[in-house]
């Protein structure tokens, strides 16, 4: 079965901490996704890659970095954590052209920033 | 930013009922895709919707893209209370670079 793996089902960190996210991905998809999801918000993409070493920005990429070294894993730094960035991260990863095909996405880690 | 708006935002009905649930836009996508999301976990693909007045189903699902490719809708028949979620749709840009646009979701509740 193809799936996206997200180290961290929860997590909780301390303001000011440096928190990094780990996502990887066995379908050797070329694009990979970082959402949050907040209740009466919605989704909202943080950052996007569509190849190793490549990084678009989202519309959400304030306060966030992301790392993409190989094809398979993409990770989500959060530099120095606040807790207005408490929220459910949810990674995704699509193959090919993204009209046809939709994203596959992992079961989400639940950060908590105290 | 291309909008996509869902509606009832809640809904909470008796097993056997029927539903439809709907998500509209002032843009037009190439693609649109439904996903359902059960708590804690990450939303799952149902279905993507191509071409203008396409009709997919999916079991008692059946999923509709409208004609000017701008809006969707979800029937489903007789639910059940496994299909108690929250219900997604995503809007696919006209290129493959752009940014796909997801609606608030529909949160649906079928009681026994």
């Amino acid at each position: 079965d193809v799936k996206v793996t997200q180290s961290s089902r929860y997590l909780v960190k301390r303001t000011g901490e440096k928190v990094f996210l780990e996502c990887v991905q066995d379908m050797d998809h070329e694009n990979m996704f970082w959402y949050r999801q907040d209740p009466g918000l919605g989704l909202r993409l943080i950052y996007f890659s569509y190849d190793v070493k490549m990084k678009e920005k989202g519309d959400i990429p304030e306060g966030y970095s992301v790392s993409r070294e190989k094809k398979e894993r993409f990770s989500l730094i959060l530099e120095s954590a606040s807790t207005n960035q408490t929220s459910m991260y949810l990674c995704a990863s699509s193959f090919g052209d993204r009209r046809y095909y939709g994203y596959t996405f992992g079961s989400g880690t639940r950060l908590t920033v105290v | 930013t291309q909008l996509l708006e869902q509606s009832p935002q809640f809904l909470s009905i008796q097993e056997g009922e029927n539903l439809t649930v709907y998500c509209n836009s002032s843009s037009v996508f190439s693609s649109l895709q439904w996903y359902r999301q059960e708590p804690g976990e990450g939303p799952v693909l149902l279905v993507t919707v191509v071409t203008g007045g396409e009709v997919k189903k999916l079991k008692r699902l059946t999923f509709q893209f409208g004609d000017a490719r701008k809006d969707s809708s979800l029937h489903i028949t007789a639910a059940q209370t496994g299909d108690t979620g929250l219900y997604l749709c995503a809007g696919v840009p006209g290129t493959n670079a752009g940014k796909s646009t997801f609606g608030d979701g529909t949160t649906l509740t079928v009681k026994p």
